[in-house]
């Protein structure tokens, strides 16, 4: 059974540092895609970028491309979503999901989620 | 950049038909995909490439795409049906609509 599994809810300050998790089983996370989608409050979802774990080759949203990194360790297959400097504006739920391919022109879905991570920037 | 448009809700009496549009120019000519979310929970896949339903979604739902209008349709509405429903499409990037918001009354 495929499950993303997503670490626990965080709350930090504007400023510090941030790095969650999103633990792949029942695949081989090395085969797919990896994504990272935002949900600010009450709002719709946004696709942030994705990598690829078996090449660590990553993809960003122009709207997210510089103010987050994507990461992945296959050896525990586990993907990241990491900021260096967190804002109140980052106050959501992220979760992770993942990409399923179905023809050669890049063109997917999202098959499965994780139950999403819970993120509050607050002074 | 390619937008996509979905009324910010719609109404349904229980038992009856709801339809969902998601409005794009000629999305017609893309793959439309479906999810629903909801309250407290992570989207679900119910519709892939405008008409394919995953395994355990209800015969219930089903998708049509033509012209600048795709559509999900949900066949006698149920109270457990009440949900946050978004399309996606790709267009060198991946593209959601803003939701619209299933009321089963």
């Amino acid at each position: 059974e495929v499950q993303l599994v997503q670490s626990g809810a965080e709350v930090k300050k504007p400023g510090e540092s941030l790095k969650i998790s999103c633990k792949a089983s029942g695949y081989s996370i090395t085969s797919y895609w990896i994504g990272w989608v935002r949900q600010m409050p009450g709002k719709g979802l946004e696709w942030m970028g994705m990598i690829y774990p078996g090449d660590s080759k990553t993809i960003y949203s122009p709207s997210f491309q510089g103010h987050v990194t994507i990461s992945a360790d296959d050896s525990i297959s586990t993907a990241y979503l990491q900021w260096s400097s967190l804002k109140a504006s980052d106050t959501a739920m992220y979760y992770c999901a993942r990409p399923y391919y179905y023809d050669g022109s890049g063109q997917y879905y999202f098959d499965y989620w994780g139950q999403g991570t819970p993120v509050t920037v607050s002074s | 950049s390619y937008e996509v448009t979905q009324p910010l809700s719609v109404s349904v009496a229980l038992g009856q038909t709801a339809r969902i549009t998601c409005g794009g120019n000629n999305i017609g000519s893309k793959n439309v995909h479906w999810y629903q979310q909801k309250p407290g929970q992570a989207p679900v896949l119910v519709i892939f490439r405008d008409i394919n339903r995953p395994s355990g979604v209800p015969e219930r739902f089903s998708g049509s795409n033509s012209g600048n209008t795709a559509t999900l349709t949900i066949s006698r509405a149920q109270r457990g049906d009440e949900a946050e429903y978004y399309c996606q499409v790709w267009d060198s990037t991946t593209v959601f609509g803003g939701g619209t918001k299933l009321t089963v009354l």
